[in-house]
This record gives C-alpha cells, structure tokens and sequence, in this order.
C-alpha cells in the first residue's frame, strides 16, 4: 500500500523526556516535511529535508531535530528543550517538482 | 509580508445550500494556491491546486476558482459528509514554503 506513515498515532511523555516520531513513506519522493498544528493557529513548519542527509530548519525549529539518512525515512525528535510540546504533528511529502503535499495522518503528542 | 487570509472563520449550511469559501492572499510572487480538506483527528486531504488567474478546477460538489487576489472554493448542495476545515496555502517563493490560512470550518446539518 503506497502512502506517507506516521506513528505512533498518540503518545504520552512526561516532562523532561525526549521523543522521536516517525514519519516513512513508499513513494519516492524528495522532500519530506514537519509540521506543528495547534488550535486556532496556522499550520507551522519546524523542519523540511529536500534531499538525503540535507534539512533546513522551519519557523519553529527550536526544541526539535530530524535526521534524513534514507529517502523514505524522516524521523522528528522532540526535545526536553521544546517549551509547548502538547501538539498535532504533521509529517508530508512532495514530489521533485515542487508541487502539492501530501499529508500523514497525524501524531498527537501530549506531555502530561 | 506574505500573509494568507480565509473566511468566513467558520461556516454552519443546510443540507443542499450552495455557498464559498474565501482565500485572500498578499504575496509577491504565486507559485500556486492549495487547497485542502482536513477531518477532525486526521491529515489534510489535498484537493486542488492553481497556479495562474482565471484557472478553475473541480470535483464533485467543490469547485476552485483563481484572481490574482483571492480564491473561492464553491461547494454547490452540500452534503453532511462535507462537512470539515478547510484550508488554504500559497507557495510564493523559492524555497518551497507554504503560507497557510487558519482554515474555514464547515458544518452541514441534514
């Protein structure tokens, strides 16, 4: 089945603890992005990685970092040093041309 | 500065009342214009995309339409199943950014 996957689907941390999400997918696409969404906000770009072993940081990049050593694989950590970590988490996919994105289906993180 | 706009923030119709949504957007330069729909829990569904004024595009009941201002997604005689945020992004830049709305929340009541 092709697509874009993000697990876990929920995840509880406490405070002080990292976490790594993972966002994988079959497609074969280049970029790959994170994204935070929040009530009442815009979605908000923390990182995007265009090739392999390559990533920019995003808007909100503080408290967060990736890694990109395979095409398929972008996995996020949030760090003990991420201030609001209670969030959406958004993994995405584009093609070579730069064109739509293409969506995971979410992690929801909560830090209890 | 780049900015997108949607309204109306939320949005309440009848089953079968045709309406829009606006996307405003102040860019310097369009690269495209995304539209996407996003149920409560789960990822934006991408539905369209436009690129240059007076382009349209269709799907079912949803239909896009492009000035060099603003976007309007027309649903003609919603269904309950419609229901949703919808959301609107420009990219207007090199670097592939997306600049998004805050999106327009959708009910349709049977």
């Amino acid at each position: 089945d092709g697509g874009i996957t993000q697990s876990p689907k929920y995840l509880f941390r406490k405070e002080g603890q990292n976490v790594t999400l993972s966002c994988e997918q079959n497609l074969n696409h280049d970029a790959m992005y994170w994204y935070r969404q929040d009530p009442g906000q815009g979605l908000r770009l923390i990182y995007y990685s265009q090739i392999v072993n390559d990533f920019q940081k995003g808007d909100i990049a503080e408290g967060y970092s990736v890694s990109r050593e395979k095409k398929e694989s972008f996995p996020l950590t949030v760090t003990s040093a991420q201030k609001n970590p209670t969030a959406f988490y958004l993994c995405a996919i584009q093609d070579r041309f730069g064109r739509e994105l293409f969506f995971g289906e979410g992690s929801r993180l909560t830090v209890l | 500065e780049d900015q997108v706009t949607q309204s109306p923030e939320a949005l309440r119709l009848q089953e079968g009342e045709s309406s829009s949504l606006n996307c405003s957007y102040t860019v310097s330069g369009l690269r495209g214009l995304f539209w996407y729909r996003q149920d409560p829990g789960k990822g934006p569904e991408f539905l369209f995309t436009l690129y240059s004024a007076g382009e349209e595009k269709e799907k079912e009941r949803l239909k896009a339409t492009l000035t060099k201002k603003e976007s309007f997604l027309h649903i003609t005689a919603p269904k309950p199943e419609d229901s949703a945020t919808y959301l609107c992004a420009v990219n207007a830049g090199n670097n592939r950014k997306l600049i998004w709305g805050l999106g327009t929340s959708l009910a349709v009541n049977p």
